[in-house]
């Protein structure tokens, strides 16, 4: 079991907009602005497109944006476009004995 | 091109053992925090090691005491010493630079625990 929680998949058609969660606790999304969000494609290696809650790399589509609230950080994805069709994952810092955790993934469908 | 290229999988036996390696390019190496991220057939994204830019090291409880990073500044290269290897570590093993993020990625490298 992942510690932090995301949805296992959620879909849209292009053109939507999805948002996905992550939901962890005060030990780690809830207390540190150290949270990102991952790209990755089948057979490819993670590729960043937050960090730090809500900033976007230089050359990731602004079409990405991230959000905090609590203990649950959220990825919005505007405009969706089949390219989009991936897996992403949240990880943050954490004061526990694991210093960062993943949360377990979710799977876009682009419908 | 900031770049890192994973080498040092492959097919071991359960006990046994494997180093992976971590080749750095395009940025001052010695400078950054170091991580390792595994990946299980199938799975998600699992932490594993953490080293920082004067050597202190951070581990998983599913690693500990069986799993070593280190890094050699010189040679701008990051390492994954896997000892007593299970069935359960066969995973793509990526190293990633941890700054704003981890990023970049290498292109990952397959660890088999198999008899």
């Amino acid at each position: 079991q992942s510690a932090l929680t995301q949805p296992a998949s959620v879909s849209g058609s292009p053109g939507q907009s999805i948002t996905i969660s992550c939901t962890g606790t005060a030990s780690d999304v809830g207390s540190y602005n150290y949270v990102s969000w991952y790209q990755q494609h089948p057979g490819k290696a993670p590729k960043v497109l937050i960090y730090e809650v809500s900033n976007r790399p230089s050359g990731v589509s602004s079409r990405f944006s991230g959000s905090k609230s609590g203990n649950t950080a959220s990825l919005t994805i505007s405009g969706l476009q089949a390219q989009d069709e991936a897996d992403y994952y949240c990880v943050s810092y954490s004061s526990t004995t694991t210093p960062w955790v993943f949360g377990g993934g979710t799977k876009l469908t682009v419908l | 091109e900031v770049q890192l290229v994973e080498s040092g999988g492959g097919l071991v036996k359960p006990g046994g053992s494997l180093r992976l390696s971590c080749a750095a390019s395009g940025f001052t190496f010695s400078t950054y925090f170091m991580i390792w991220v595994r990946q299980a057939p199938g799975k998600g994204l699992e932490w594993i090691s953490s080293i920082s830019s004067n050597n202190y090291t951070y581990y998983a409880e599913s690693v500990k005491g069986r799993f070593t990073i280190s890094r050699d500044n010189a040679k701008k290269s990051l390492y994954l010493q896997m000892n007593s290897l299970r069935a359960e570590d066969t995973a793509v093993y990526y190293c990633a630079r941890s700054d704003r993020g981890f990023d970049p990625w290498g292109q990952g490298t397959l660890v088999t625990v198999s008899s």
